[in-house]
This record gives C-alpha cells, sequence and structure tokens, in this order.
C-alpha cells in the first residue's frame, strides 16, 4: 500500500512570511496527527485529527498555526506569520482507527524541512 | 504530564558487541511503549511495542513498570543496526490514544 505522502519535501522562507503544508494519509487511515521535530529533538505533537474532527490540539501555537483535515482526508498545516524558530522537520503520520490496540501504528511520512531565515 | 527520557545521545559500539538502549518514562496512567527507529534517509517507523513482546531484527525490550523503563535491547549488534531510536509513550487508553510522546532520541553506531 502507498504510504503518507507529504509535500513539499524543502521549503524555505523568510520571517514573518507564510507556509503551507500538505498531507495525504494511508487510505483508509481515520486518524491523522501533525508532529513538528526541532534539530536534536524528538517529534512533538501538534494536532491530531480523528476523521474531520480535532481531537487534541493542545501543543499547536494557535497564534500562528491552524490545520484544517475538511474531508477527512488529505490535511494541511500553515504557519503564518513564521518565526525563527519554526524552523524544523514537519511530520505527517496516520493511523487506522480500530478498537484492536494492536491496528493503532502510526505510519510516517518523510516529512517537509522547514528553514525560517 | 507524561514524560520520556533517553539518557545517550550518542552509543557506539562494536559489530557483534551487545547494546541497550535507555529508555525511562514518567506516567501516572496506563502507558504503552513503543521504539521508533529511523534509517539513514528512510522515514520514521516502528520497530516494535511493548503490547505485541516480540523480538524484531533481534532486538527485544521488557517493559519494567516498577523502575519505569523500556530499555532496547540487541546482544550482537549489526552495522545495519545503525541508526536512530526513540522511545515513545503513549495513553494505552481513553480519547487521547495514540498521541505519542517522544523521548529525545539516540543515535547508535554500530562500528565494523
Amino acid at each position: 500500500e502507498a504510504g503518507v505522502a507529504q509535500s513539499p519535501r524543502y521549503k524555505i522562507i523568510e520571517k514573518r512570511q507564510s507556509v503551507a503544508f500538505w498531507c495525504n494519509p494511508i487510505s483508509g487511515h481515520a486518524t491523522l496527527y501533525w508532529y513538528q521535530q526541532i534539530l536534536g529533538q524528538g517529534p512533538k505533537l501538534l494536532i491530531q485529527f480523528q476523521n474531520n474532527g480535532v481531537v487534541d490540539d493542545s501543543q499547536l501555537p494557535k497564534d500562528r498555526f491552524s490545520a484544517e483535515r475538511l474531508k477527512g482526508v488529505d490535511s494541511t498545516l500553515k504557519i503564518q506569520p513564521a518565526k525563527l524558530e519554526d524552523s524544523a522537520v514537519y511530520l505527517c503520520a496516520s493511523s487506522a482507527r480500530s478498537l484492536s490496540v494492536a491496528k493503532n501504528i502510526q505510519y510516517f511520512g518523510a516529512g517537509t524541512r522547514l528553514s525560517v531565515l | 504530564a507524561q514524560r520520556v527520557t533517553q539518557p545517550e545521545k550518542l552509543l557506539s559500539v562494536f559489530k557483534g558487541a551487545p547494546v541497550e538502549l535507555k529508555c525511562n518514562y514518567s506516567y501516572s496512567g496506563s502507558p504503552e511503549l513503543f521504539w521508533y527507529v529511523q534509517y539513514s534517509r528512510q522515514r520514521l517507523q516502528l520497530l516494535l511495542r511493548h503490547i505485541s513482546r516480540e523480538s524484531i531484527k533481534g532486538f527485544t525490550a521488557d517493559l519494567n513498570k516498577g523502575e519505569t523503563s523500556f530499555h532496547l535491547k540487541k546482544p550482537f549488534a549489526q552495522e545495519e543496526d545503525s541508526a536512530m531510536y526513540y522511545c515513545a509513550l503513549t495513553n494505552a487508553g481513553g480519547t487521547s490514544y495514540g498521541k505519542l510522546t517522544f523521548g529525545q532520541g539516540t543515535i547508535l553506531t554500530v562500528h565494523p
């Protein structure tokens, strides 16, 4: 099966500009996650969707970050305006929603590397 | 709050030597623990999870609730094991299931 697709792979912008990232999860996966990974750190969850509803966005800086998953499939993550500290790899992951815990495995995309100058 | 600590940023061993990557966690509920691995130029992928109780690529990890640890072990390291390893935790139940909290990662280098 096809994996989680993300685009673009790389993005360089200047501070105060806007940027958007796109994610297409594995077909049929109801749950979608966006993580931020700053250099030298582990990924940190920004937002979790279940279908098109938000389950957890407690760590999303809502003054500048927004995300949507309108039709319960693809998702976009936007930063407006960007700051220097937003330089990171943005990872998208998806998992199948299942009562079987054994099936709730997250599959990650290749990520988008953002550099804010 | 849940937290995962990987005390070693870098770990170097020689091929054939045993390797242990340490992971400690703090969580008040019922945790589910994972090890994720990222090989060079590849995406992050699941290596193993404690509920599966299986060995993957010769690696095993045992959840020790008393010591709140989930160390990853392999008796004989191979060069292809060189990678970044992340320990991660999620709540085993409830609506927030799935949210992973990651450690900072350990870079394992296996020398020939």
